[in-house]
């Protein structure tokens, strides 16, 4: 079954530099979430999309932004990048039936010299 | 805020042996549901089992069981049979039904088996 493609796997960037993280969702899945993982840490959410439009948000820096296209793809651009942005970044999906579960995607690993 | 709670950091279990996994969360919502997340060294997050909160049946996936305790607001975990790929740490997670839904994490319990 195909599931949820995040690219890149591995990005490293240096201070101040700008960073775009893609997220190919489940195909039919018109839902996707963005969470990040510092090291040692539990997954906190950031931000989620359903059909295009922005449904939540959490604790994410006003340095990121992101959005969903008409492919259902979503992108998370974080600039002016900080050491402590350093971290797993996981895109979920979810269908359109809210009972339906979550499902993720391998992670970007983001490291920020 | 709902928060969840998972208050051993790190279990051990010897292979073939039953482990059992703590939660606890705070809500004042009736409607919800919670899963058990496996994330293994590769760091994919794997979904474990589901519980929804309307439900009074614990669910079950094979080796995986959990006791769902709706009025203590506990959710725990037991793994059965217990297998070196079962080595990995276990996020609980909470979602509120309605809304975005966006999931809730504990802090985790790393698990380790012994052969």
């Amino acid at each position: 079954a195909a599931g949820v493609i995040q690219s890149p796997r591995h990005l490293i960037k240096e201070k101040r530099e700008t960073a775009t993280l893609k997220c190919y969702p489940i195909p039919r899945h018109d839902t996707v979430y963005w969470y990040q993982q510092g090291p040692g840490q539990d997954p906190q959410f950031l931000i989620s999309f359903y059909e295009k439009m922005q449904s939540d948000k959490g604790s994410i820096p006003d340095r990121f932004s992101a959005q969903q296209f008409s492919d259902y793809h979503s992108e998370l651009n974080m600039s002016s990048l900080e050491l402590g942005d350093s971290a797993l970044y996981f895109c979920a999906s979810r269908g359109t039936d809210p009972s339906e579960t979550q499902y993720f995607g391998p992670g970007t690993r983001l490291l920020v010299l | 805020a709902q928060t969840v709670t998972q208050s051993q950091p790190e279990m051990s279990v010897q292979e073939a042996e039953t482990v059992t996994l703590s939660c606890t969360y705070d809500t004042s919502e009736s409607d919800y549901y919670l899963f058990w997340y496996k994330q293994p060294p590769s760091r994919q997050m794997i979904l474990v089992i589901r519980q929804e909160a309307y439900k009074q049946q614990n669910a079950t996936e094979n080796r995986f069981s959990v006791n769902f305790q709706k009025a203590a607001k506990s959710f725990s975990l037991k793994i059965s049979d217990s297998q070196l790929g079962d080595a990995a740490m276990y996020f609980c997670a909470y979602i509120e039904v309605g809304g975005a839904q966006k999931l809730v994490f504990g802090q985790g319990t790393r698990l380790t088996i012994n052969p």
